[in-house]
């Protein structure tokens, strides 16, 4: 079946510091790719996606580039923030298959002062 | 921006009570969904819900579990008879199109405990 893999976390950071949380996927087929951020005591919200192959979705200073050949989808920042500070979730999903979006398990970043 | 809107944001309910958590999906969307993340684990998806009527649902749905759009801008799960294991933040969200790409809009949750 289709899954999701995300480093573990918790990641603590200094701020300005270089970010990378690892996705890795197994799926079958082509599927789309999505990393979602959730705030303390809010929802989740899109943050990027990508849809094809070398793909490179961005947002916010984030991003991140669909590679076919890894199956991977890694996060990346070139300098955080405090207010970076969140619960990052990788997720894809397949055309056809309606949204119905496959989470990895969330990697939590903490970055401080 | 429009956003997905939950109530409760947090329900303690008694083992074998039921529930119901109540959703206001964006108002020009037409798919539905209902997603859940036990404390510590993936969120996972439960239940899609298209033109007032189920389109896809997880193993996890069972028949203690209901969705319901009873009105024009409403969307509900009910849970019949709740178990200890139904402890979870369960998110509602919504869509334009049901095209993988397309963005799915996610409510901040509303987190059921069971005791």
């Amino acid at each position: 079946g289709n899954s999701v893999t995300q480093m573990e976390g918790p990641v603590t950071l200094s701020e300005e510091a270089f970010l990378t949380i690892n996705c890795t996927y197994t799926a079958t087929g082509y599927p789309s790719l999505f990393w979602y951020v959730q705030y303390p005591g809010e929802g989740l919200q899109l943050l990027l996606k990508a849809t094809k192959a070398d793909d490179k979705g961005s947002n916010k200073g984030f991003e991140a580039t669909y590679r076919k050949e890894t199956t991977s989808f890694h996060l990346e920042k070139g300098s955080v923030q405090v207010s970076d500070s969140a619960v990052y979730f990788c997720a894809l999903s397949f055309p056809g298959g309606g949204n119905k979006l496959t989470f990895g398990t969330g990697t939590q970043l903490k970055v401080e002062l | 921006e429009p956003e997905v809107t939950q109530t409760p944001s947090h329900q303690v309910t008694q083992m074998g009570q039921e529930v119901i958590l109540r959703c206001v999906p964006i108002s020009n969307h037409l798919y539905f969904y209902w997603y859940r993340q036990i404390l510590g684990q993936k969120v996972e998806f439960l239940v899609s819900f298209y033109n007032n009527e189920i389109s896809e649902k997880s193993e996890i749905f069972d028949d203690q579990f209901s969705v319901e759009r009873p009105d024009g801008s409403n969307f509900t799960l009910k849970i019949r008879s709740t178990k200890l294991e139904d402890s979870a933040m369960y998110f509602c969200a919504s869509s334009g199109q049901a095209l993988s790409g397309n963005t799915i809009y996610f409510g901040e949750g509303s987190w059921l405990t069971v005791v």
